[in-house]
């Protein structure tokens, strides 16, 4: 059962453009969302999180779009630089019991095109 | 600050045998959590301790896979006997409390032959 969806594998980008990845959860007691950001070779890093209290969160050129009806969250890079180049993933979690651990997507790999 | 230190980096055995790994997590982060991520997968959360106690071993398969951290500090995840589907990356992370972004240590790669 994949509560987070990431249906994109991969994405490539020209520079300088806008990169969008997208994300759709089923459970809707997730109520926490973040964007993790991983190179070859290392763990993930955290990039841009978003609570269900907003629909928008901005940090410098990331900007992460919350629509809870539908379920969906989208991660934007503006503009998009060849150090972008990575695996995304998107998680979940919630702050109820039982929906406490987060939950991570399949990743999408984006390639940032110079 | 100094980051999550894992190790091994890479670990190759055949199955049937026995692997242990290790996690230092930052310093100060009560809670600690260990990953499987199997190629083409995101991290699926294995074990989540906070200080030295078990919160969620839900996905742990508790026949070969068992994990300690006795002092809350460091942590040692074993799997014994190993299968080859045992084969991918096991992430260490560590937050200062659970619903708090984690920081992930870089992982070690297990092959099972």
């Amino acid at each position: 059962d994949q509560q987070v969806k990431q249906n994109s594998p991969s994405l490539s980008v020209q520079e300088g453009r806008i990169s969008i990845l997208n994300c759709d959860y089923t459970n809707s007691m997730f109520d926490y969302f973040l964007w993790y950001k991983k190179y070859p070779a290392e763990g993930p890093t955290f990039l841009i999180s978003i609570s269900s209290i907003k629909d928008k969160n901005e940090d410098g050129r990331f900007t992460v779009f919350l629509n809870k009806s539908a379920k969906h969250l989208s991660l934007h890079i503006v503009p998009s630089q060849p150090g972008d180049s990575a695996v995304y993933f998107c998680a979940a979690s919630g702050t109820n019991f039982g929906n406490e651990k987060l939950t991570f997507g399949t990743g999408t790999r984006l390639t940032i095109i110079p | 600050e100094a980051g999550v230190a894992q190790s091994p980096r890479y670990k190759i055995i055949e199955k049937r045998q026995s692997v242990a790994f290790w996690c230092n997590p930052i310093s100060g982060h009560a809670t600690l959590y260990w990953y499987q991520q199997i190629l083409g997968q995101g991290p699926k959360l294995l074990i989540q301790f906070q200080n030295n106690g078990v919160v969620d071993d839900s996905q742990l398969p508790k026949d070969r896979f068992s994990a300690e951290r006795l002092k809350g500090v460091d942590s040692t995840l074993k799997i014994q006997p190993a299968k080859l589907e045992d084969s991918a990356v096991y992430l260490c992370a560590s937050s200062l409390e659970w619903v708090e972004k984690l920081f992930f240590g870089s992982g070690t790669q297990l092959s099972v032959l």
